[in-house]
């Protein structure tokens, strides 16, 4: 079964500094990685994706993600934070089988920019 | 485009009550899902559908009902509400999986408390 994993809870960072919130995943087969964010009391909108290709990607408001295979990881980095990235970031996975189309979601993390 | 639209936004129902979450779409996605996110938790896929009048549960589907009678919507039931549902509901959509996947698109949420 797939599984995704976030360690950090909640990520405190000033603002202008660089921020790396990381993921891991579980899969014996090829998955699609997604980063998302919540802002308070909505729903979620894509940051970025990966689905094949370059293992470095970049996504909406200055946030790049890189795919690591031998490590299973697909950590979401910002070189400086704005107040405005606040919010709760959700990294995602969907398996490439026949079996659907079904995101499986970390817990996710908290980024509280800070002044 | 108006998107994923959920009704109602909020809701209070008592112990043993019933209600359905609206759900509609207007990007002709074929894909359709229920999530529940619970603080700490993360999402939890409830139910999904990959087209008019097929459906599949998800990871905690007990306590739901879904149908899908039209592509644009995917009413959720609660047929004896519990204090355990007590949850945000969100609904999305995409358009397919496999080598064709894109990311879900999610409505707002629906905040239900069950006391």
């Amino acid at each position: 079964a797939q599984s995704v994993t976030q360690l950090d809870s909640q990520v405190p960072v000033f603002e202008e500094a660089p921020v790396e919130l990381r993921c891991n995943y579980s899969s014996s087969v090829s998955v699609y990685l997604f980063w998302y964010v919540q802002y308070p009391n909505q729903g979620l909108q894509l940051l970025l994706k990966y689905l094949s290709g370059s293992t470095l990607v970049k996504g909406i408001n200055g946030f790049e993600a890189e795919f690591n295979k031998s490590q299973t990881s697909f950590h979401l980095r910002k070189p400086s934070v704005h107040i405005s990235d606040t919010a709760e970031y959700f990294c995602a996975v969907n398996l490439l089988t026949g079996g659907g189309n079904k995101l499986t979601f970390g817990t996710g993390t908290q980024l509280k920019v800070e002044l | 485009n108006a998107g994923v639209t959920q009704t109602p936004k909020f809701r209070i129902l008592k112990i043993g009550q019933s209600m359905t979450l609206q759900c509609t779409q207007d990007m002709n996605h074929n894909y359709m899902y229920w999530y529940r996110q619970d603080p700490g938790m993360g999402l939890k896929l409830i139910y999904y559908s990959v087209g008019a009048g097929i459906t599949d549960k998800g990871e905690v589907p007990n306590g739901y009902n879904v149908s899908r009678s039209t592509t644009e919507d995917f009413p959720l039931r609660l047929e004896l509400a519990a204090p355990s549902q007590t949850s945000v509901y969100f609904c999305a959509s995409s358009t397919s999986g496999g080598m064709d996947m894109t990311e879900a698109f999610f409505g707002q949420g629906t905040r239900l408390t069950v006391v």
